[in-house]
């Protein structure tokens, strides 16, 4: 089991570019989410869904997208990157309620700087 | 708007004793609530929750309280290991919609001294 994997580990980008950020998991689970992580402080959460083709806005979507056309993929993309995007994202999966839900498994991380 | 947020920022402790790391919350609807542990460069690693009707759960070398009446939250770890140092998150979660949003406090940082 490689639990949950993100793609790039970092990444420079100008303002104005688009990126995807790749997150999979392969432990089947149906809840997956992006968060974002600034310096000092805790996580954000942006997106997430409950299964495939079920995705809804968490705290800070504004300037991304998702979407979950499978279990395993939940790709984030920034559509216009800016300097406030700059952080460190991370993707999380988990089973649905009652089957340790709470027991989020975070990847290792994205750290995005946008110059 | 709701929040979960520390008591202290950073937390040294000798290597052998036991660590208190402390959380207040303000949402009182919340039904779960969760401790990670984040070390330098990686993700969140989940280390226990405890339900909201519940004061008191224990882990391995891990306890967590909750007192709702004051809305705290404590980790506490029995034999500080060097092993242990990281930051440390509290969260809560909001199963309102059927799904569980989880809001993340601010941290604290736990440095053992060998």
């Amino acid at each position: 089991n490689a639990g949950v994997t993100q793609t790039p580990k970092f990444q420079v980008l100008k303002t104005g570019q688009s990126m995807t950020l790749q997150c999979a998991q392969d432990m089947n689970h149906e809840y997956m989410s992006w968060y974002r992580q600034d310096p000092g402080m805790g996580l954000r959460l942006i997106h997430y869904s409950v299964g495939a083709g079920i995705t809804d806005q968490g705290e800070v979507p504004n300037g991304y997208n998702v979407s979950r056309s499978t279990t395993e993929d939940f790709p984030l993309r920034l559509l216009s990157a800016a300097p406030s995007q700059t952080s460190v994202y991370f993707c999380a999966s988990s089973a649905p309620p009652g089957r340790g839900a709470y027991e989020q498994y975070f990847g290792p991380g994205t750290r995005l700087t946008v110059t | 708007g709701e929040s979960v947020g520390l008591h202290l920022p950073t937390l040294s402790v000798q290597e052998g004793d036991n660590s208190i790391i402390n959380c207040a919350y303000s949402n009182s609807a919340s039904d779960y609530f969760i401790w990670y542990k984040q070390e330098s460069g990686k993700g969140p690693q989940f280390i226990i929750d405890i339900r909201s009707n519940m004061d008191k759960r224990q882990g391995q070398r891990v306890t967590v309280l909750l007192n709702k009446t004051v809305k705290h939250l404590s980790l506490q770890i029995a034999a500080t290991q060097p092993g242990d140092s990281a930051v440390y998150f509290c969260a809560e979660n909001n199963g309102s919609g059927g799904y569980q949003k989880v809001t993340f406090g601010t941290g604290t940082k736990l440095q053992v001294i060998p």
